[in-house]
């Protein structure tokens, strides 16, 4: 079944660190890009971070440049977040998302997302 | 602040025909595509419509994107009840290097 399964949620406490996964069976991972969103409690969605198919090139939000790390294991399916440094204004649901890329640049899966909690 | 800027409610009564906007820049909407999704309280986002104007399938044709320069607009015919849900557009930005998204719009059904 094609699906995104995110997991490594928690609460934590301020300039802690976090590690998400995301575990992507049902579909050929290596041939898509990936990306991380997240959405506040009752606010938006925000990008947090995209890497490449093959792990190429990294984007980040400038929110979390230098805290935040995206990186992915073609060979286990997986993605990560590493968060360092975790701030309140980090708080949200962080969902895991495939990218199809050009010509239309758009995320076309989701998933479910995972909790993530900073108290200070 | 939102990099995409939408309205942040919408509504109509049912059948009624409604539009969401949403306004960007030449580095965002103005050079890629515009992509619109739909958000349930409590659930993950879904894509509505993809390539400015392409519909998923299982997407009924009730949904409609455009885009003219740095704007685009998801009209919504015949409203129903189950069309009440947060609505976001979102575009890669090629002078940020990411995906930005508007700050949503609440559509409520009358």
């Amino acid at each position: 079944q094609v699906q995104l399964v995110e997991s490594g949620g928690g609460v934590v406490q301020s300039g802690r660190s976090l590690r998400l996964s995301c575990a992507a069976p049902g579909f050929t991972f290596r041939n898509y890009g990936m990306h991380w969103v997240r959405q506040a409690p009752g606010k938006g969605l925000e990008w947090v971070a995209v890497i490449w198919y093959d792990g190429s090139k990294e984007y980040y939000v400038d929110s979390v440049k230098g805290r935040f790390t995206i990186s992915r294991d073609n060979s286990q399916k997986m993605l990560y977040l590493q968060m360092n440094s975790l701030r309140a204004e980090d708080t949200a649901v962080y969902y895991c998302a495939r990218w199809m890329g050009a010509p239309h640049y758009y995320i076309d899966l989701w998933g479910r997302g995972t909790t993530v909690t900073v108290s200070s | 602040q939102s990099v995409l800027t939408q309205p942040p409610s919408a509504s109509g009564t049912p059948g009624q025909r409604v539009t969401i906007s949403c306004s960007g820049s030449s580095s965002n909407i103005g050079s890629y595509t515009v992509n619109w999704y739909q958000q349930f309280p409590g659930t993950a986002p879904k894509v509505l419509i993809y390539g400015n104007n392409q519909r998923p399938s299982g997407v009924p044709d009730r949904f409609s994107g455009s885009r003219s320069g740095t704007s685009a607009s998801l009209a919504i015919s015949g409203l129903q009840s189950d069309d009440e849900a947060d609505y976001y557009c979102a575009a890669w930005d090629g002078s940020l290097n990411g995906v930005v998204f508007g700050g949503g719009t609440k559509l409520t059904v009358l």
